[in-house]
């Protein structure tokens, strides 16, 4: 019953260090995302993916890039880690249409110093 | 574009109290609604959405939300609420149709509930 998987949960890297964030989904979801979650500003969306080979940009996708892969994996990475995103990132994945739920992993909080 | 407002960034309920968390949202069209919430160090979960049909939508804890057309809103409720409510809770609006990118979530409102 993993439903989305985060790993790592927890990271801590240098300026200017870069990284990758996995996500995985098991339930065969289309659609899947990432968000980053800063105090007083909510979940805003980095990068999407509507299928295996596609993504987009969301509402903040600079420092970012990504990639899917495989259907059930979609990657976060950040090539020069800045101190301006130490966050909290979330994935989720999605079937389809709007009105399906969308599923969220467990989170990974990533400090950058 | 769509957009959601929750006024209240900080509300705090004695246990058994009863609670209402604002959301309000804007949208030209009708919009698919949703509740989420985030335990501390965990991801969201989904309350309950709306969609269409019946304005008053049941989720899972004994939550509640009403769907006002006329005040573009879409308000949580609780009758009686207990310790292991307190959490971050997220409105969230949707555009009708597939796009991928069409969810918004408000900046969340923290509940504290006192013993």
């Amino acid at each position: 019953n993993a439903g989305v998987t985060q790993t790592p949960k927890f990271r801590v890297l240098k300026t200017g260090q870069s990284m990758t964030l996995l996500c995985a989904q098991d339930m065969n979801h289309e659609y899947m995302y990432w968000y980053r979650q800063d105090p007083g500003m909510g979940l805003r969306l980095i990068h999407y993916s509507v299928g295996e080979g596609t993504t987009a940009k969301g509402e903040v996708p600079d420092g970012y890039n990504v990639s899917r892969l495989k259907k059930q994996n979609f990657l976060l990475g950040l090539e020069s880690a800045a101190p301006s995103q130490t966050s909290v990132y979330f994935c989720a994945s999605r079937q389809g249409a709007t009105g399906n739920t969308i599923y969220f992993g467990e989170g990974s909080w990533l400090t950058v110093v | 574009a769509q957009s959601v407002t929750q006024p209240d960034i900080h509300i705090t309920v004695s246990e058994g109290a009863s609670l209402e968390l604002r959301c309000n949202y804007s949208y030209g069209a009708t919009p698919y609604l949703f509740w989420y919430v985030q335990s501390p160090g965990q991801g969201l979960q989904l309350l309950l959405k709306y969609f269409s049909g019946d304005t008053l939508v049941q989720g899972i804890k004994g939550f509640e939300a009403e769907f006002k057309r006329s005040q573009s809103s879409f308000n949580l409720r609780k009758p009686s609420v207990h310790w292991s409510d307190a959490a971050e809770y997220f409105c969230a609006v949707g555009a009708q149709g597939t796009g991928a990118n069409n969810l918004f979530f408000g900046t969340g409102t923290r509940l504290t509930v006192i013993p």
